[in-house]
């Protein structure tokens, strides 16, 4: 059975300019978190999707967004890069939040996507 | 303060040793509560997950949760080389609505 899978699996962008991250869910996962690896920082909190709603963000500034798909897949777009996006970003899949009850947070992660921004 | 707090480390250990790895949190309804394994250059993947106060075991594993302390803890016994990782703890708040992980600590066992 596939995993999570990412892609594209490296990104290199100039600032200003935007990056689209893509990412499929394990099949039968209908909930989707995107968190951000920056150096250092450990994972932070971007967005949670769950059967094509967003459930919640973190906090980070609106130029960063994203959508579920029908299918469940998801996309996370950056807007206007900066030198701090760089960074690996994670995506990972869950059961859907209704099914998964007190088991939300037993997430599977992708490998990631690293993207630098120069 | 930080939602999820964990010591960075590096916490060394001697292979066969037990590793006691801790965490605390911040958001007092939290409902679950759960650690993952980091390899340098990998994703996590998750190794434990514990939901109501006491111990959770499962094989070299051990989970620890005190919801009256806000503590959450994971013990690895018999460590091995391979073990050597990081440790991230996570927490789901029912404030918060969202997974949050703390920084992770470095676990090094040296045969």
């Amino acid at each position: 059975e596939a995993g999570v899978t990412q892609s594209p699996t490296h990104l290199i962008k100039t600032r200003g300019q935007q990056a689209t991250l893509r990412c499929s869910p394990i099949s039968g996962h209908t909930s989707v978190y995107w968190y951000q690896q920056a150096l250092g920082l450990g994972l932070q909190f971007l967005l949670w999707y769950d059967e094509g709603e967003e459930r919640n963000r973190g906090n980070f500034p609106p130029r960063f967004s994203g959508r579920q798909f029908p299918n469940y897949s998801s996309e996370l777009n950056v807007n206007a890069l900066e030198l701090e996006d760089s960074a690996l970003y994670l995506c990972a899949s869950s059961l859907a939040l209704q099914l998964a009850g007190a088991n939300t947070g037993e997430l599977f992660f992708g490998e990631g996507s690293r993207l630098t921004v120069l | 303060q930080k939602e999820v707090e964990q010591n960075s480390g590096p916490l060394s250990v001697p292979e066969g040793a037990i590793a006691s790895l801790n965490c605390t949190y911040s958001d007092r309804v939290s409902q679950s509560f759960f650690w993952y394994r980091q390899y340098s250059g990998k994703s996590p993947e998750l190794i434990m997950s514990i939901y109501s106060n006491g111990d959770k075991e499962d094989g070299r594993f051990t989970a620890q949760l005190n919801k009256a302390s806000q503590y959450v803890s994971l013990l690895i016994r018999d460590s091995q080389p391979s073990d050597s990782a990081t440790y991230l703890c996570a927490v789901f708040g029912g404030a918060t609505n969202k997974l949050i992980f703390g920084t992770g600590t470095l676990l090094a066992v040296q045969p």
